[in-house]
């Protein structure tokens, strides 16, 4: 079974950059779609970007248009959240997930990482 | 974007008992609900897709229903080990939107 592994998260100042990591291992990466789910101190889930397996399709939440860009490298088994611009509110812990879509077009988040942490502070 | 509700945001209740959590979505989502568990520090596992679709190895205590704008999550008998947040997700459309999430606790 795929197992999930981020890695990347920090302590940023406000404005700065950072990039996060999402290494898969055990099953074909490169056949599953993948998102990128954050969640505050304290707070529920939200969910931040998805790419499919080919990079053809990519979305956003609309608080990351602009800021954050998703890709990934299906040769490396690796999924990536470039974060630009960050704010105070993008602390959080970022999860990526697979997406497991069925036949009928329905899908759930199946697998997910242990999670990175991203604090934005001066 | 569709919205998701939750009730209630938080419940105790004793081992044994039934715990029923609804989740509401603001327009039809037929049957594209999931539902989440949340531990302390730990990454969400899926328990239940598609509305009432139980995953593998998940125990048969957890049960889900519902179709359309309704869902029903249900803990048949609460375990301690059942202590959790539990989230509704709609995949019907992006935003992919999370409900805001039940706290379950023993009381």
């Amino acid at each position: 079974e795929m197992q999930l592994v981020e890695s990347g998260g920090g302590l940023v100042k406000p404005g700065g950059s950072l990039r996060l990591s999402c290494e898969a291992s055990g099953v074909t990466f490169s056949t599953y779609s993948m998102n990128w789910v954050r969640q505050a101190p304290g707070k529920g889930l939200e969910w931040v970007s998805s790419i499919s397996s080919d990079s053809a399709y990519i979305y956003y939440a609309d608080l990351m248009k602009g800021r954050f860009t998703i890709s990934r490298d299906n040769a490396k088994n690796s999924l990536y959240l470039q974060m630009n611009g960050l704010r105070a509110e993008d602390t959080a812990v970022y999860y990526c997930a697979r997406i497991r879509m069925a036949a009928d077009g329905s899908g759930a988040f199946d697998i997910w990482g242990q999670g990175t942490m991203v604090t934005v502070s001066s | 974007d569709i919205q998701m509700t939750q009730s209630p945001s938080s419940l105790s209740a004793s081992v044994g008992d039934r715990v029923t959590i609804t989740c509401q979505a603001s327009q039809d989502i037929t049957n594209s609900l999931n539902w989440y568990q949340q531990k302390s520090g730990k990454a969400p596992k899926l328990l239940i897709c598609d509305a009432s679709n139980l995953e593998t190895g998940v125990p048969s205590r957890f049960s889900g229903s519902g179709s359309g704008t309704d869902f029903t999550f249900t803990i048949s008998s609460l375990q301690p080990e059942d202590v959790a947040t539990y989230y509704c997700q709609q995949l019907d459309s992006l935003p992919f939107t999370f409900g805001p999430g039940t706290k379950v606790n023993i009381k």
